[in-house]
């Protein structure tokens, strides 16, 4: 399976300001998509990071508040700005199994988990 | 319509019995399906997968489709507290699009 880190694990940040989450897979990806799981809800894709061209987002997310860069096939990061006490969550970094299995699955980073106070 | 459905539960079985987890799915162009089994603080993880109709045996796990009901189910068989975590329903449209349901946590009782 694939080897996905994300940094920071966690953290806890003031209101108004922006943190970057960095994802690093083991292997070239084509595609790195990017979730939110609020508390106590279920996966929300947030955007799908390609690399070489601008990222794709879901309906109810933009790039200003949700930038995301895909400098090469194996890292991105999707930054938080301006962030509200609403924008606490687990930020999730994933990829398909393609190259890694025939499955079709999505593996998971182990997450970062913001607070925003 | 939510895109997936499931019941939250939780649902509480005891050690040794079967667990039956169910989901159902509002696009009858989606292709490929998933249960996820995630601990408390941590990332998902695949437990099964599944793409024809009918069910799909692996362990103790068994998935179930029924495409012509857009209804996706998990068997536990023999249940075990190790087991006790929620299980996340995912729906592959097209493109790796997935649509996750918001879970149904199971407790398994000891």
């Amino acid at each position: 399976s694939a080897v996905i880190s994300q940094k920071p694990s966690r953290d806890i940040c003031q209101r108004g300001t922006s943190l970057t989450i960095q994802c690093q897979v083991d292997s070239q990806v084509t595609m790195m998509f990017w979730y939110r799981q609020q508390p106590g809800q279920s996966l929300t894709l947030i955007a799908t990071a390609n690399q070489g061209s601008e990222a794709t987002y879901e309906s109810g997310f933009v790039i200003d508040k949700f930038p995301i860069s895909r400098p090469n096939l194996t890292f991105s990061t999707l930054t938080v700005s301006n962030m509200s006490p609403e924008d606490s969550s687990i930020y999730l970094c994933s990829v398909d199994a393609t190259g890694y299995s025939n499955t079709g699955e999505l593996f998971f980073g182990e997450g970062s988990r913001l607070t925003v106070l | 319509q939510k895109e997936v459905e499931q019941n939250s539960g939780p649902l509480s079985v005891p050690e040794g019995a079967i667990a039956s987890l169910n989901c159902t799915y509002s696009d009858r162009g989606s292709q490929s399906f998933f249960w996820y089994r995630q601990y408390s603080g941590k990332s998902p993880e695949l437990i099964m997968f599944i793409y024809s109709n009918g069910d799909k045996e692996d362990g103790r796990f068994t998935a179930q489709l029924n495409k012509a009901s857009q209804y996706v189910s998990l068997l536990i068989r023999d249940s075990q507290p190790s087991d006790s975590a929620t299980y996340l329903c995912a729906v592959n449209r097209n493109f790796n699009k997935f649509y996750f349901g918001s879970g149904t946590k199971l407790n398994v009782k000891p």
